[in-house]
């Protein structure tokens, strides 16, 4: 079936750097797009950026340009999220999300990879 | 891109029909068709429940529909049962290409 696994959890320190992969099974992957999604303890979702896998092409939330890079790797059908010089506001569930095909909404989640920030 | 706005919390009895409604701006959800709906148990990731505004995806019960004014978008959930208590959120495409999110909202069955 169509899935997403992310990778484990993660404690980092600040100023740190944290890469979440995220492997994707029963679909052509270079088909749809990946969204990285977060979602702070108790706060809602946040939308942190966007792979086409097909040509690279990314793009993320304004607030954290310059911080996060979004990569694929065709040949393991896997997705990464690189964040660099955490801080504690960094601390949260981070998503994979899949595109939905021709569509702009997530169709499916990964289970979710927990990344703690802190001294 | 600021957060689109959502009620902080909705409540109904079973069998009752309850609205959430997601308000942006011309530069996404008034727009755009592209507003799609979020169901979120806690612990769990969220499933979509509505997507382009109106459409649901297959599987999705068709107790759940969405609908879109101006800038304005709402989900409304029919026959309200208990296993709809959750979160819900709503989220849209934007001008600049990026996606935004509503703050969220949670749904009580009294």
């Amino acid at each position: 079936q169509v899935q997403l696994v992310q990778s484990g959890t993660e404690v980092k320190k600040p100023g740190a750097s944290v890469k979440v992969s995220c492997k994707a099974s029963g679909y052509t992957f270079g088909t749809y797009g990946i969204s990285w999604v977060r979602q702070a303890p108790g706060q809602g979702l946040e939308w942190v950026g966007w792979i086409n896998p097909y040509n690279g092409n990314t793009n993320s939330a304004q607030k954290l340009q310059g911080r996060v890079t979004m990569s694929t790797d065709t040949s393991t059908a896997t997705a990464y999220m690189e964040m660099r010089s955490l801080t504690p506001d960094d601390t949260a569930m981070y998503y994979c999300a899949r595109d939905q095909a021709g569509g702009w909404a997530f169709d499916i989640w990964g289970q979710g990879t927990m990344v703690t920030v802190s001294s | 891109q600021s957060a689109l706005t959502q009620p902080a919390s909705v409540s109904g009895s079973p069998g009752q029909s309850i609205t959430i409604s997601c308000t942006g701006t011309s530069s996404d959800v008034g727009g755009y068709k592209y507003v799609s709906w979020y169901q979120q148990h806690p612990g769990k990731a969220p499933k979509l429940m509505i997507y382009d505004v109106s459409s649901r995806p297959s599987g999705v019960s068709d107790r759940f529909s969405g609908s879109k004014s101006g800038s304005t978008a709402s989900l409304t959930i029919s026959g309200l049962q208990a296993e709809d208590e959750a979160d819900y959120y709503c989220s849209s495409y934007t001008s600049i290409n990026t996606r935004v999110f509503g703050g969220g909202t949670k749904v009580t069955v009294l």
